[in-house]
């Protein structure tokens, strides 16, 4: 049972452009959802974070955007670069245990 | 500050084997959870330690286990390996149990042949 659900499994985007990546939740009982980068041969790296009281929270070029009521959550990294290729996860947290998303592999081409 | 750190860094074992992967949290850090990382599964919740205290388990078989040391540092053990068993197993730290930040650290690629 797939309880936290991200979209696309694959993103290419151009130098200098926005990228964002989708997820939903089924479970309303997750009380903080934080997104990771991973790049090849390293652990995941905590990225940005919200909690479910606060629509939108933005740390330099990353944002969350949460919406409550329709139970998804989105990443945009705006002025995307090649740097940024990585793939990226989307995470809720329920009494304690992080729930994953399948992850988003993005390819940001110079 | 130093980083959670894992060892050893790649394992190769044998089906039937046992294996035991430890954890050093960051310093100051009381909470230690392990993950299961594979192609097909993603990241999976295995359990988590808090003041040498199990808080949570995932929905793992009980070959997996763990324990936590006084000073934090935390060992994970898979006893009878099975092929399906092969992974990067992640091990994430936090200052306390409830705790939001969790950091990873760069993991054990553990492969059963």
């Amino acid at each position: 049972q797939q309880q936290v659900k991200q979209s696309p499994q694959s993103l290419i985007v151009q130098k200098g452009g926005i990228s964002i990546i989708n997820c939903a939740y089924e479970n309303t009982a997750f009380d903080y959802f934080p997104w990771y980068q991973q790049f090849p041969g390293k652990g995941p790296a905590l990225l940005i974070a919200i909690r479910p009281d606060v629509s939108e929270k933005k740390e330099g070029r990353f944002t969350i955007s949460f919406n409550k009521s329709a139970k998804q959550f989105s990443l945009h990294i705006m002025d995307s670069q090649p740097g940024d290729s990585a793939t990226y996860f989307c995470a809720a947290r329920r009494e304690g245990k992080l729930i994953f998303g399948q992850g988003t592999e993005l390819s940001v081409k110079p | 500050k130093a980083g959670v750190t894992q060892t050893p860094r790649y394992l190769i074992k044998t089906r039937g084997q046992q294996v035991t992967l430890s954890c050093s949290p960051i310093s100051g850090h009381r909470s230690v959870s392990w993950y299961q990382q594979t192609p097909g599964q993603g990241l999976q919740f295995l359990f988590e330690y808090f003041s040498e205290t199990q808080r949570n388990k995932g929905n793992f078989p009980g070959r997996f286990s763990g324990r936590q040391f006084s000073n934090s540092r935390s060992e994970m053990n898979v006893s009878t390996l099975e092929l399906g068993d092969s992974a990067l197993y992640l091990c994430a730290s936090k200052l306390t149990g409830g705790g939001d930040e969790q950091y990873f650290g760069p993991g054990t690629r553990l492969t059963v042949t």
